[in-house]
């Protein structure tokens, strides 16, 4: 069973850029979360996707936006990025809303 | 507003020995506990879980007590490894069927496990 799995591993973009994460969810799973993991903290809820659509999302600007496609699969896009948004970005997904989340390794998003 | 605080933030434990993390919650809406541990380099993976419906929870060298009425929730980890050095995070949520913030985890700060020979 192929757990979750997110690209890239590694980014670094400058002030202003566009970013897209990717994420493939674990087999069988229709939900999928992300999250932010500043460093030496706890990961931050971004928003979370159920069957392709938006369930809910933290305290973050309309610049962190997302999608969920059919297959569950899922991405993160980021306008206008900020030297704040350095940050491990984490997806997890899970078999249904109410079911544990696991995370994949994330992506490590560095802006100069 | 930090939701789950979560104490110690370092915690340096004797092979063999007890590891206690301790984490209390304001939320009482939340009624999902899971506890998750982090390597370097890695993503958070799910230890143990428990829903207020029970007290204590045991998997393997994993406890977890929960105290409702206190809004607090513990991991104890039995016989401890230097391979269980790692950053430990409390988390809840809950698990409304509508409404924002349905599902979401909400994590503590985080306790840095070191287990020493």
């Amino acid at each position: 069973e192929t757990g979750v799995t997110q690209s890239p591993t590694h980014l670094i973009k400058t002030r202003g850029q566009q970013v897209t994460l990717r994420c493939s969810s674990q087999s069988g799973h229709n939900t999928v979360s992300w999250y932010q993991q500043a460093l030496g903290q706890g990961p931050q809820f971004i928003f979370q996707y159920y069957r392709e659509e938006e369930n809910g999302r933290g305290n973050f600007p309309p610049r962190f936006s997302g999608l969920q496609f059919p297959n569950y699969s899922s991405e993160l896009n980021v306008n206008a990025l900020e030297l704040d948004d350095s940050a491990l970005y984490l997806c997890a997904s899970s078999a249904d809303r109410l079911e544990p989340q696991h995370f994949g390794d994330g992506t490590r998003l560095s802006i100069l | 507003q930090q939701q789950v605080k979560q104490s110690p933030q370092s915690l340096i434990v004797q092979k063999g020995g007890i590891s206690i993390i301790n984490c209390a919650y304001e939320n009482t809406a939340f009624d999902y506990f899971p506890w998750y541990q982090q390597f370097p380099g890695k993503g958070p993976a799910l230890l143990i879980a428990i829903r207020p419906d029970v007290s204590e929870k045991k998997e393997g060298r994993f406890t977890i007590s929960f105290n409702k009425s206190a809004k607090q929730f513990s991991l104890h980890i039995m016989d401890s490894q230097p391979g269980d050095s790692a950053t430990y995070f409390c988390a809840a949520s809950k698990s409304e069927h509508s409404g924002a913030g349905s599902y979401q985890l909400t994590f503590g700060k985080g306790t840095k496990l070191s287990v020493i020979p």
